[in-house]
Order: structure tokens, then sequence, then C-alpha cells
């Protein structure tokens, strides 16, 4: 079955400092989306990436799309405390006529100010 | 603003009870999904539906039932809980357009079984 491995598990910055995670497949992907989950909270959707190569930008949030499709990444500029929380992958699976999804093992942020 | 709701934040049930585990959408969405979420796995799906009365089995079905019987109703069912089921559990639901299947959560409930 499909694999979805997210790296790094954790990850100290300092604020201001820049922040990357990255979610690679054992398959290729129809579609991707990222999810943020703050401490305490519930996962609250960020984006949803479909094309090959395709780059979207939230403010300071950078989000990629591998060419091969294979891959994705979620780049923070400028960390802020209000960043802080776990980042999860989420590649889309269509089965039955609908999709499912498959959630990474998250990356959990935290921001020291 | 789409709502999804959980019976309970937090739930206390000794090994061998049957547990419900209630979750309402209402913004007439047709997928609901069970997930369970422990540290370092992130979320494992359970069930799905995509629709009144049908049910997928997710990648963790084992010990677990569902019934959507209404289209805004999701219940998961866990007919003997055991310790290893102790875990947080979130709800979703998302509305099939095209492929952009935003999944919106409830607030989760805890279950711990002694």
């Amino acid at each position: 079955g499909q694999q979805v491995m997210q790296i790094p598990q954790y990850q100290h910055v300092q604020e201001g400092e820049d922040f990357t995670t990255y979610c690679n497949s054992s398959t290729t992907l129809s579609n991707i989306q990222w999810y943020k989950q703050r401490p305490g909270g519930h996962p609250v959707f960020l984006i949803q990436l479909v094309k090959s190569g395709e780059v979207k930008k939230q403010k300071r949030l950078t989000f990629q799309f591998g060419e091969a499709k294979k891959n994705s990444s979620l780049h923070i500029t400028a960390t802020q405390t209000t960043d802080v929380g776990t980042y999860f992958c989420a590649p889309a699976s269509r089965t039955s006529g609908t999709y499912k999804y498959i959630f990474g093992t998250g990356t959990r942020l935290k921001v020291l100010a | 603003d789409v709502k999804v709701t959980q019976s309970s934040r937090y739930l206390v049930k000794r090994t061998g009870e049957k547990v419900f585990l209630e979750c309402v959408q209402d913004m007439d969405h047709e997928n609901m999904f069970w997930y369970r979420q422990d540290p370092g796995l992130g979320l494992r799906l359970i069930y799905f539906s995509y629709d009144v009365k049908m049910k997928e089995k997710g990648d963790i079905p084992e010990g677990y039932s569902v019934s959507r019987e209404k289209k805004e109703r999701f219940s998961l069912i866990l007919e003997s809980a055991s310790t290893n089921q102790t875990s947080m559990y979130l709800c979703a639901s998302s509305l099939p357009a095209g492929g952009l299947d935003t999944q919106y959560f409830g607030p989760g409930t805890r279950l711990t079984v002694l």
C-alpha cells in the first residue's frame, strides 16, 4: 500500500528562522493536501496541490509539489510563534469513487522566541 | 462555517465495554471519516463513508465498526474496548467537488480505556 514519510519528525527553530518539512511517497500521487494542527487543536486544511511542479504561496508559507508527483514540501519563511504546531501532508488515494487521504506522520514545529 | 461536533471531548471506559463515539456535521457533506491519532503515528484512517448506509474500511478497521443511518451523523463503535484503543479519535467530513475534498475536523474525543 501507499506509504508516506514526512521529515523531520520534530524541528525547533528560533523565531525569524526558516523552516521546511518534506513529504515523500512511495507512489505517484494524484494530489496532496497539507494541514496544520495547533497544540490541543484539530487539523485545519491549509492547501491542496494537484499539478506536477505546482507552487502555491500563502503569505510566508510556500507549498511545492514535485515534478514526478511523488514528493511535496512546505516552507515557512521567517517563522513566528504563531506557526507552532504539527504540519501534516495528506496524499490522496482514490477508492470507491471518492478520495481518501493517507496522512503523514507529521512534523512538529516549535518556535523559540 | 462548517461545524463538525463530537459527542465527548474526554471519555474513560473499562476494558470490555461497548463504546459509542458520535460525530455530527451540519454542512450536508457526503463524506465522513473516522481517524485515530497517536504520538509519532500521525492520523490513521479507521473507516469512512461516502453516503448514507455506505461504509468503507480504512487502514486500521480491526476492533471497530461504524454506522451511518443519517447523512449528518457518523458513529464509531468499539464493540469491546481494549487498552490499545486508548487514543485521540478525530471525525472529519468533506464535500466531494471534483477531487477538492477539503476535510473539516471535529475537536476530537480523547478516549482512555482502563
